[in-house]
Formats: C-alpha cells, sequence, structure tokens
C-alpha cells in the first residue's frame, strides 16, 4: 500500500519567515495530494491540494508544489503569522478514494 | 466542519465494553470514512463507505465494525472495547471528483 513520509516533525520558525514541509510518498499511481491545517481539540481542516498534473499551485501565502518523478511534494508558507500555529499534515490518494496521511509537522510560529 | 456531526464528542468506557460512535453528514456526500489519530502516527483509516450500505476496510480495521444504512449516517462499533482503541476518532467525507475529504469535529475515546 501507499507509504507517506512527513518531514520535520517539528518546525519552529519567526514571524515573518517562510516555512517548508516536505513529504514523500511511495505509490506512483497516487494522483491526489492535499495538506490539512489542524488546530488543538478541531478536526484538521483542508488548506490546499494539488493534482498530479499540476506541478505547482498557490493560495495567497501557502503554495504546494509537487515533482512526480521524484515522488515527493511540499508546503510552503510565506509570510508566517501567529495563527498559522498549528499540526499540518501532507496525504495521497491511494486511488482507492481513500488517503494514507504523513504523521504530521508541529509548526510553531514565534511573534 | 462542512455539515458533520460526531456523537458523542467525549466518552469513557470499560475495557470489554461494546461502543458505537456516530458520524452524521448533511451535504449528502457518497463517501464516508472513519479514522483514528493517535500521537506519532497521523491519521489511519479504520474503514470508509463508499455508498449505502457499502464499505471497505482500511488498514487499521481489526477490533472495529462500521453500518451505514443511510447516505447522512456512518457508525462504528467497537465489539469489546480495548485499552489500545483509546484514541480520537475523527469522520470524514467526500463527494468531489477528486477525494477531497472534510472532517468532523472528533469525537475523544478513553477505554479504562
Amino acid at each position: 500500500g501507499e507509504n507517506v513520509e512527513q518531514h520535520p516533525s517539528t518546525l519552529s520558525v519567526q514571524e515573518g519567515d517562510s516555512a517548508v514541509i516536505k513529504c514523500t510518498y511511495s505509490d506512483s499511481a497516487s494522483n491526489y495530494f492535499p495538506w490539512y491545517k489542524q488546530e488543538l481539540g478541531k478536526g484538521p481542516q483542508l488548506i490546499i491540494d494539488i493534482r498530479s498534473n499540476v506541478g505547482e499551485k498557490k493560495d495567497q501565502r501557502i503554495a504546494v508544489t509537487l515533482n512526480k518523478t521524484a515522488k515527493h511534494f511540499s508546503l510552503h508558507i510565506t509570510e508566517t503569522q501567529p495563527e498559522d500555529s498549528a499540526v499540518y499534515f501532507c496525504a495521497a490518494d491511494t486511488g482507492r478514494r481513500a488517503l494514507t496521511f504523513g504523521s504530521g509537522t508541529r509548526l510553531q510560529v514565534q511573534p | 466542519d462542512a455539515g458533520i456531526t460526531q456523537s458523542p464528542r467525549h466518552k469513557v468506557t470499560e475495557t470489554g465494553t461494546p461502543v458505537t460512535l456516530r458520524c452524521h453528514q448533511t451535504e449528502n456526500h457518497r463517501y464516508m470514512y472513519w479514522y483514528r489519530q493517535d500521537p506519532g502516527h497521523g491519521l489511519r483509516l479504520i474503514h470508509y463507505s463508499y455508498g449505502v450500505k457499502d464499505t471497505d476496510k482500511g488498514e487499521v480495521s481489526d477490533g472495529y465494525s462500521v453500518s451505514r444504512s443511510k447516505t447522512e449516517d456512518f457508525l462504528l462499533t467497537l465489539e469489546s472495547a480495548t485499552s489500545s482503541q483509546t484514541s480520537v476518532y475523527f469522520c470524514a467525507i467526500s463527494g468531489g471528483v477528486y477525494n477531497e475529504q472534510f472532517f468532523g469535529p472528533g469525537t475523544r475515546l478513553t477505554v479504562l
């Protein structure tokens, strides 16, 4: 089955700096890669996603890049703010309408 | 939370007792999922449903069963709860062309 590795497990940045979270996947048939943000005590929230026919997607301060040859994708957050502090998860679609998630990155933005 | 509710939100039970968690959606989405979340493991799929009475196993399905008799409701049952099933359980729904999943608020289950 699909295996998704996510790094780093924790990330601390200064407010205004950029943050990058990286994921690799194992199944070359995967074609959909969402990112979720989870705040304490809440369910994960879909923040951005990318499909296999696109190399990059942006939405305001967040962007995702995908390298299908290398089987990795990344989340980029620019101009970080304290409210960006949360746990972020990457995921890959196995093709059965089921997602396999990475183990999460705890992002702390220091004011 | 995209029209998804979970009940109960918190439950404490004893080893060996049966437990049923409920997920209810108002979005009329075809797909529904149950995940568990544990420290260091992210979210792991337990079971999912691709229609009324149509279900399939995920990666951690042992000890769990599910049922879906109506589009809007997806039930997760622990036939005989064990301490290893102490976790936070999330329901998710999906209905788009791609697998955009939207999550409920979660149920924190403690098995003593």
